[in-house]
């Protein structure tokens, strides 16, 4: 299996543009979920799905974030507008299910400027 | 609210030092346990986890994990650390509501 997939690996854009991140879940895994990690906050989780549905999204920071899972096989995460403060890796695992050991992926490491 | 903490936020060992990280979470239902380890530059893998059963658990690379229900905690340990352990290290805690929370992370750095 491949793992977790993440697109794009970086990101650089400018404060005020739409950034689009990416994930595919391993085949087969029902949970999805969306982090992101920087030096000050540590790692925080943002929102999860389990089979599509958005579960949990207390951790989305504000309205300017949001996430989707169309399908199983795809999910993305949205930012509009970006802000600096928004520059961090952010991570997406999946699981089996949601009380089992995540998968992660590679990361995408975004850049506001 | 549920918390998960891990009380060293950087730990400095030498090669062959004994390890051991605590962590503590506040939740009193039946909880799953992980602790997962970010090498520089790399995403999150498991080290090791607990769902039942024997409370002493064992993972990869010579790991191990004891969750004591009456304290609340589920401390990685290690009897002698090498040079490539050198990472950061989280516990995680996800309870039955299937709410996954994280510590803020143990920067393990060891010297050659």
């Amino acid at each position: 299996d491949a793992g977790v997939i993440q697109s794009p690996r970086h990101e650089v854009t400018e404060m005020g543009q739409e950034v689009t991140l990416r994930c595919k879940p391993i085949s087969g895994h029902n949970s999805l979920f969306w982090y992101r990690q920087t030096m000050m906050r540590g790692l925080e989780l943002l929102i999860y799905f389990n089979n599509n549905v958005p579960i949990d999204d207390s951790g989305m920071p504000e309205d300017r974030f949001s996430a989707k899972m169309p399908n199983a096989s795809f999910s993305t995460l949205k930012i509009q507008p970006s802000e600096p403060r928004d520059s961090a890796v952010y991570f997406c695992a999946s699981s089996l299910a949601p009380s089992y050991e995540q998968y992660f992926g590679p990361g995408t490491r975004l850049t506001v400027t | 609210a549920q918390s998960v903490s891990q009380h060293n936020h950087h730990v400095i060992l030498s090669e062959a030092a004994s390890l051991e990280l605590g962590c503590n979470y506040s939740y009193g239902g039946t909880v799953n346990l992980f602790w997962y380890v970010q090498y520089p530059g790399q995403h999150l893998q498991l080290l090791l986890k607990y769902f039942s059963g024997d409370p002493l658990v064992k993972g990869i690379k010579g790991f191990e994990a004891e969750f004591i229900k009456s304290k609340f905690s589920f401390n990685l340990r290690k009897p002698s650390v090498q040079w490539s352990d050198t990472a950061e290290y989280f516990c995680a805690v996800m309870n039955r509501d299937d709410k996954i929370i994280f510590g803020k992370g143990t920067r393990l750095h060891i010297l050659p």
